[in-house]
C-alpha cells in the first residue's frame, strides 16, 4: 500500500486557518485521499476526500497537487474543538476491501 | 438512528480470561471492520467481513476471532486475553458500492488486561 508522510504535530491559533500537509509520492491512479481526524477519547470521523480535484465542504477544504503527490487539508477558521489527530489516508480497493490504513497522523493543537 | 454502537465501554481483564466485544451498526452498512489503537499509534486492523457471511483477517489478527451475526452485527473474541491486548478497540463500517465510501466509528471499548 502507499504510504503517506504528515508532520508528528502542528500549531495553530483560534479563529486562524490551518493548513495540514501530506506527502504520498507513491500514490496510484486509483488511490483516493481521505481525511479522518480524531478527537480525543473518540473514533476517528470522516472529515473530507478527493482524487483529483480540490474538494470542499462544511468542515474542511483540500487542496490536492498536480502530480497528486501532496496534498493539504485546510481548516478555514480553526476552533478549540479542532484540536485532534488528523489522519492523511490513502484508500486503494486492496484485499482489505475498504479498510483503512492509518498512520500515526498531525496532533493539532488549537491556542485561544 | 444511533450509527455504530460498541459495548462494552470498558473492561478489565486477567490474563487468559475470555471475552467478547459486541458491535452492532443501524446503517445498513455492508461491510464492516474491527480495529485496535495502541496509545499514541494509529489504528491497526485486526479482522473485517466485507458482507455477510464473510470475515477475513487484517493486519493483527492473532488472539482474535470475529463472528458477522447478521448484517447489524458483528463481533470480536478474545480466548485468552494477553496484556498485549491492552488497547482501545473500534468498530467500524461503510456502506460500499457508492462514490461515499465513509468509514463511521464507533465510540470504542477501552480494554485492560493485567
Amino acid at each position: 500500500d502507499a504510504k503517506t508522510t504528515q508532520p508528528n504535530s502542528m500549531e495553530s491559533n483560534e479563529e486562524e486557518p490551518v493548513h495540514l500537509p501530506c506527502n504520498h509520492s507513491t500514490i496510484s491512479g486509483t488511490d483516493y485521499i481521505h481525511w479522518y481526524r480524531q478527537l480525543p477519547s473518540q473514533g476517528p470521523e470522516y472529515v473530507i476526500h478527493g482524487l483529483t480535484s480540490n474538494v470542499n465542504n462544511r468542515m474542511a477544504s483540500l487542496a490536492i497537487a498536480e502530480d497528486r503527490k501532496s496534498s493539504t487539508l485546510i481548516l478555514h477558521r480553526a476552533t478549540l474543538r479542532d484540536a485532534a489527530v488528523y489522519y492523511c489516508i490513502l484508500r486503494s480497493y486492496s484485499n482489505s476491501g475498504y479498510a483503512l490504513n492509518f498512520g500515526k497522523g498531525t496532533s493539532l493543537l488549537v491556542t485561544p | 438512528n444511533a450509527g455504530v454502537t460498541q459495548t462494552p465501554k470498558f473492561q478489565v481483564l486477567k490474563t487468559g480470561q475470555s471475552m467478547t466485544l459486541q458491535c452492532a451498526q443501524d446503517m445498513n452498512h455492508n461491510s464492516m471492520y474491527w480495529y485496535r489503537q495502541d496509545p499514541g499509534m494509529g489504528l491497526r486492523l485486526i479482522y473485517y467481513s466485507a458482507s455477510e457471511g464473510t470475515t477475513d483477517k487484517g493486519e493483527v489478527p492473532n488472539g482474535y476471532n470475529v463472528s458477522r451475526l447478521n448484517k447489524r452485527e458483528f463481533s470480536l473474541r478474545l480466548e485468552s486475553a494477553a496484556p498485549s491486548q491492552t488497547s482501545v478497540y473500534f468498530c467500524a463500517s461503510i456502506l460500499t458500492g457508492t462514490t461515499t465510501d465513509t468509514q463511521y466509528f464507533g465510540p470504542g471499548t477501552r480494554l485492560t488486561v493485567l
